[in-house]
C-alpha cells in the first residue's frame, strides 16, 4: 500500500514565487526523502531528513519534519522555470529499512 | 561517466513476448533496485537486491525474474507479457541495504508498452 499521500497533486506558479508541497504518511519511520523527477527522466535525489531532525535546508530548499503529525513540507524558494517537475516524498518505515515506499508527487510548473 | 544506466531506453513488444531490461551501475553501491512507475507516476519497489543476493521481493508476479551477475549489475526478464505490465520501469542503486538511510541514485528509465 502508498505509504506517503502529497498535496497539492498539482501546483502552478510564476518564475520567482515560493512552492510548497506536503507529504503525510501513516506508520513510524525512520527517514524521510524528497526527489525530483524531470520529465522523462529518472529520479533525483534532493534532501534526507532524519526522524530526530526537525528542519533541513539544501539551497533554496527547505524540509521540514514533524513525526508527531506524520508530516514534511518541502519549500522551494524563488522558483525558476528549470524547479519544473514532479516532486516526490519517499520514506522507509521504522519496520522495513530495506525499501523506500513513495508518494503519489506533486507535479509543479514553473512559468516564466 | 553515467552512475546508472538502462537499456534499453523503449520497448514495444506484443503480449505473450518475453523481454529483458538490462542495469549497470559505476558507483560501487552494494544495493540495487527495480522500481515500477504506473501512468499516475505512482512509484513501487519490486525487487532489490544486496551484494548479488536477493533481499525484498514484493508481490510481483512470477513472470518477473531479476538476476544479479554481479553486484553491479541488475537485470530484469519479464516471460509473458500482458498489457498490464506496460509502465516505465527504473533501476536504482544505493550504497547500503537500508534504504532509508541512504539516497538512491536512479537510472533513466525504460519505458515499457505492451501492445
Amino acid at each position: 500500500s502508498q505509504q506517503g499521500e502529497e498535496d497539492p497533486q498539482a501546483l502552478s506558479i510564476q518564475e520567482g514565487e515560493n512552492a510548497t508541497m506536503n507529504c503525510s504518511y501513516k506508520t513510524s519511520i525512520n527517514n524521510l526523502q524528497w526527489y525530483r523527477q524531470n520529465s522523462g527522466r529518472g529520479l533525483v535525489h534532493l534532501i534526507l531528513i532524519r526522524s530526530n531532525e526537525r528542519e533541513k535546508h539544501s539551497g533554496r530548499l527547505r524540509v521540514t519534519l514533524d513525526t508527531s503529525k506524520k508530516s514534511s513540507s518541502l519549500l522551494i524558494t524563488a522558483s525558476r522555470a528549470a524547479d519544473t517537475a514532479s516532486y516526490f516524498c519517499a520514506m522507509s518505515s521504522t519496520d522495513s529499512w530495506g525499501k523506500l515506499q513513495f508518494g503519489a508527487g506533486t507535479q509543479v510548473v514553473v512559468t516564466p | 561517466d553515467t552512475a546508472v544506466s538502462q537499456t534499453p531506453k523503449y520497448l514495444v513488444t506484443q503480449m505473450g513476448n518475453d523481454k529483458s531490461i538490462k542495469c549497470e551501475q559505476n558507483l560501487g553501491h552494494d544495493t540495487m533496485y527495480w522500481y515500477k512507475q504506473d501512468s499516475k507516476k505512482f512509484l513501487k519497489i519490486m525487487f532489490s537486491y544486496n551484494n548479488k543476493e536477493l533481499i525484498i521481493n514484493e508481490t510481483v508476479p512470477n513472470r518477473f525474474s531479476p538476476k544479479s551477475p554481479d553486484k553491479a549489475h541488475l537485470n530484469l526478464h519479464i516471460n509473458s507479457l500482458e498489457l498490464g505490465d506496460s509502465a516505465v520501469y527504473f533501476c536504482a542503486s544505493s550504497q547500503d541495504r537500508l534504504a532509508g538511510a541512504y539516497e538512491q541514485y536512479f537510472g533513466p528509465g525504460t519505458r515499457l508498452t505492451v501492445t
